[in-house]
């Protein structure tokens, strides 16, 4: 079956960079998810990466997908403090079901 | 971007009592929704997948007489967590999937949650 694994916590200083990695088992995964979580919230989604790019930027978040290792990763540059929150990612394979990994806590030191 | 919007954002009931929780696409018609559970500091587990005008399909271990799941129209979905018990406790998290762009365009919005307390 489906299984996402993800580094429980990560603390950063302000203005520094967080990377965030992620990773999985399902080799048929279409798309890959980033979404963030704060506090009693539901999840927003940050952003997103078809399985057949290695890149995607999108203003302060860069995704880095590795297919054959089946790596995702997350980069915030210039991190803030509203940066601090939940960070779930996620897979979509057959059958249109978003598996989570158990999400990374970010800490943003001032 | 798209709004989902849930409600309520927090219920406590007594045990024994029924809950309903809405979930409405406010701008995008969803044909499919998604209910999920998180547990404190642990992710979604996703419960059943909601299509409009059919029977929910319920993931393994869901009981589906206990979580109902209605999807009358294409911008409501509602959960009603039958006779509720201290276990039921939970964070509910519901998402609307907007295909109206293709399968390439295909999005994930998600609710806000609801937090439920069942004393």
């Amino acid at each position: 079956g489906e299984d996402v694994e993800q580094s429980l916590f990560l603390s950063v200083r302000e203005g520094d960079s967080s990377v965030i990695n992620c990773t999985y088992t399902d080799s048929s995964s279409t798309y890959l998810y980033w979404y963030k979580q704060e506090p009693g919230a539901g999840l927003q989604l940050l952003t997103y990466i078809f399985s057949n790019m290695d890149m995607k930027q999108d203003q302060r978040l860069t995704v880095l997908l590795n297919k054959k290792d089946k790596h995702l990763s997350l980069r915030i540059a210039d991190t803030q403090t509203g940066d601090s929150a939940i960070y779930f990612c996620a897979e979509k394979a057959a059958g249109n079901k978003l598996t989570f990994g158990g999400g990374t806590r970010v800490l943003v030191k001032p | 971007g798209a709004v989902v919007s849930q409600h309520p954002s927090r219920v406590i009931c007594k045990s024994g009592t029924s809950v309903k929780i809405e979930c409405r696409s406010l701008d995008f018609q969803a044909t499919t929704m998604f209910w999920y559970r998180q547990f404190p500091k642990q992710s979604l587990m996703l419960m059943a997948t909601s299509n409009e005008g059919s029977k929910a399909t319920y993931e393994q271990g869901v009981e589906k007489d206990k979580f109902l799941i209605n999807h009358a129209s294409l911008t409501l979905s509602t959960l009603t967590v039958t006779s509720a018990h201290p276990e039921d406790s939970s964070f509910y998290i519901c998402s609307a999937r907007d295909g109206t762009g293709g399968p390439l365009n295909e999005k994930l919005f998600f609710g806000s949650g609801t937090q439920l307390s069942v004393l």
